[in-house]
């Protein structure tokens, strides 16, 4: 069975502070993404990769950059954290045009 | 106008009944569409994927209106187990996701 695993469950910091939400995936899936959910909203696209040191902007990646150094990690950036960007964040990875597989997501708070 | 617009419900509907909920999109380039689930405080999961000519899986109907760009989701004799957050989803370059309908199924 497919395994998305996202290194925190619930994450606390302070504004201003770096922040760095690790996703590892363990069935060679080519695509990887970075989503972010709110009350709402629903999912919205923040980066997206579809090979090693590849990255594409999603619908919100102001505030966020991300890392593919390796198939299996996409990591997501918060290079200076604000309140704003306290949300519930969801890795997911896939091979081409098939469907998602989701971590169980990182509760981010920013204080 | 949001890419992919649902009702948030919450739809509250007694064990049996039927409850059916649609999804509209605004990008007639989406290629491909699906209905995710999602527990209460877990990650999305695939339900099904939605055909042109609409499909069946169990209790579970979906349906694909090109011409007035919507998707529905119809679920037959409900089960206590069948509450959760149905995230409606397209493809084009990317996937989108709706923000959610909520079915709450009540003793």
């Amino acid at each position: 069975d497919v395994k998305v695993t996202q290194s925190s469950r619930y994450l606390v910091k302070r504004t201003g502070e770096k922040v760095f939400l690790e996703c590892v995936q363990d069935m060679d899936h080519e695509n990887m993404f970075w989503y972010r959910q709110d009350p709402g909203l629903g999912l919205r696209l923040i980066y997206f990769s579809y090979d090693v040191k590849m990255k594409e902007k999603g619908d919100i990646p102001e505030g966020y950059s991300v890392s593919r150094e390796k198939k299996e990690r996409f990591s997501l950036i918060l290079e200076s954290a604000s309140t704003n960007q306290t949300s519930m964040y969801l890795c997911a990875s896939s091979r081409n045009n098939e469907k998602l597989f989701f971590g169980s997501g990182t509760q981010l708070s920013v204080l | 106008r949001k890419e992919v617009e649902q009702d948030p419900g919450p739809f509250n509907v007694p064990e049996g009944a039927t409850v059916a909920f649609n999804c509209t999109y605004s990008n007639s380039a989406s290629q491909s569409f699906f209905w995710y689930r999602q527990d209460c405080r877990k990650e999305p999961k695939l339900l099904m994927s939605v055909y042109s000519s609409g499909n069946e899986d169990g209790r579970f109907t979906a349906q694909l209106n090109r011409a007035s760009q919507y998707i529905s989701l119809l679920i037959r004799d409900s089960k206590l187990s069948d509450s959760a957050t149905y995230l409606c989803v397209l493809r084009d370059y990317k996937l989108s996701f709706g923000a959610g309908t909520t079915v709450t199924v009540r003793a």
